[in-house]
């Protein structure tokens, strides 16, 4: 266990809708990653927040979208979904800064149908 | 941006061998390689990582090797148990705090 929760588990939900995934870091980390892993992308960074800011996007597309609460648990908002977007959601949570490492969460099933 | 490359992508081995998996990575700004394990419905589980000032590092039954001016590193298994059957994800990153870049994966299988 690596201590980054993530929910929901699974999410089936259909085309055009939105929907929120949810992450907790481990205790005392302040940075926050978002990971897809598809079939055919492998596993691919989205974006990244530390102590509530944004720090870096990576291949997030402009209908997701993503926050860091002052608690520090982040939420990752997918809208207009299609049926590509169907993945595994992954976050990791690091203590920041330059030589930490970074530890994922069991990941959220989205299927889009 | 940076491109990871990661082969073989299936690898079958027989319990008690070692097994081998490579990267190679493209932008000689990258100084952190950390390898994942994941296994079926688990997010990946960090079992090593390297920094670009050292050219080796060993845990146990698992080692990393470097090499930076050929930009490759590679995971060693020795002594491989079917406990190891996993897929295994090779990283690199400009620093550990950053985004990762991730190979494609490596599907290992340990038979007893």
């Amino acid at each position: 266990d690596s201590g980054v929760t993530q929910t929901p588990k699974h999410l089936i939900t259909a085309t055009g809708q939105r929907v929120t995934l949810r992450c907790s870091p481990r205790s005392g980390d302040l940075s926050v990653y978002w990971y897809q892993q598809s079939l055919d992308q492998g596993l691919q960074f989205l974006i990244q927040y530390y102590n509530g800011e944004e720090r870096a996007k990576g291949n997030i597309l402009e209908r997701f979208s993503a926050q860091q609460f002052p608690d520090l648990h982040s939420e990752l908002n997918l809208s207009s979904l299609e049926l590509g977007d169907s993945a595994l959601y992954f976050c990791a949570s690091s203590v920041g800064g330059g030589l930490a490492e970074q530890f994922f969460g069991p990941g959220t099933r989205l299927t889009v149908l | 941006g940076e491109n990871v490359e990661q082969h073989p992508s299936t690898l079958s081995v027989q319990e008690g061998d070692s097994a081998v998996i490579k990267c190679t990575y493209s932008d000689s700004a990258s100084n952190y390689f950390p390898w994942y394990k994941q296994e079926l419905g688990k997010g990946p589980q960090l079992i090593i990582d390297i920094r670009s000032n050292v050219g080796e590092k060993k845990d146990q039954r698992i080692a990393v090797t470097l090499n930076k001016t050929a930009k490759h590193f590679s995971l060693h298994i020795t002594e491989t148990q079917p406990e190891d059957s996993a897929v295994y994800f090779c990283a690199a990153s400009w620093n550990s705090g950053y985004a990762l870049n991730f190979g494609k994966g490596t599907s290992l299988l340990v038979t007893p």
